[in-house]
């Protein structure tokens, strides 16, 4: 099975770079992906890494290394609209949830 | 393409009746997933389908629940004889071959 771990809640301010890791152990795994839900919203994706390495798409990064049962979502220049909870996940044909990180941004 | 719609948006219900959600995924998209989201918590996969065929159901889903997509659009899932446990965010998801696109989701209380 897949259990994934990270921080539960992280606070900063407008501007600011926020890292969120990801720990998981799991039997394989396609990829790892990123969420972002906010109060009351559907889950959207962010980004997904099927290999080690570095994704880039606009303000938000995603590392994986497999080797080290890690990953990480990179905040940046962050605005008050990224408050919201983010949640990795390991993807084998569906997908398996860690319980969420909530960011919060202070102006 | 207008997303992934769920119906209802929030359903309140006594314990003891049975519950029916519907979803419709994006035309084109063949797979087709249903989650449970509870408060603080990551969404938990409950089953999908590849066009009609249920390929996969999660130990969450017990034999009060039940979940069709018979001709391969939309789905629904029904549960019969809800407990207060069942108080939970539903969700539904699909794709075709890349990520999955989430609805907004049925929001469940059980009283």
């Amino acid at each position: 099975g897949q259990s994934l771990e990270q921080p539960s809640e992280v606070t900063a301010v407008e501007g600011a770079i926020v890292q969120i890791n990801c720990t998981y152990q799991t039997s394989g795994f396609y990829g790892l992906s990123w969420y972002q839900q906010h109060d009351g919203g559907a889950p959207t994706f962010l980004s997904y890494n099927a290999l080690d390495g570095l994704e880039e798409t606009g303000r938000f990064s995603s590392f994986l290394s497999r080797s080290d049962s890690y990953g990480y979502l990179l905040l940046q220049e962050l605005q008050m609209k990224d408050s919201a909870s983010y949640f990795c996940a390991v993807e084998r044909d569906k997908l398996s949830f860690g319980a969420g990180t909530t960011v919060t941004v202070r102006a | 393409d207008t997303g992934v719609s769920q119906n209802p948006r929030h359903k309140i219900t006594k314990r003891g009746q049975n519950v029916t959600f519907r979803c419709d995924p994006i035309s084109e998209h063949n797979r087709l997933y249903w989650y449970r989201q509870t408060l603080g918590q990551g969404p938990e996969f409950l089953t999908y389908f590849q066009n009609e065929a249920q390929l996969e159901k999660s130990r969450l889903l017990s034999d009060r629940f039940s979940a069709e997509r018979p001709k391969g659009s939309f789905s629904t899932l029904e549960i019969q004889r809800t407990e207060q446990g069942d108080s939970a965010m539903y969700l539904c998801a699909s794709s075709l071959r890349d990520r999955e696109t989430f609805g907004s989701g049925t929001r469940l209380t059980v009283v």
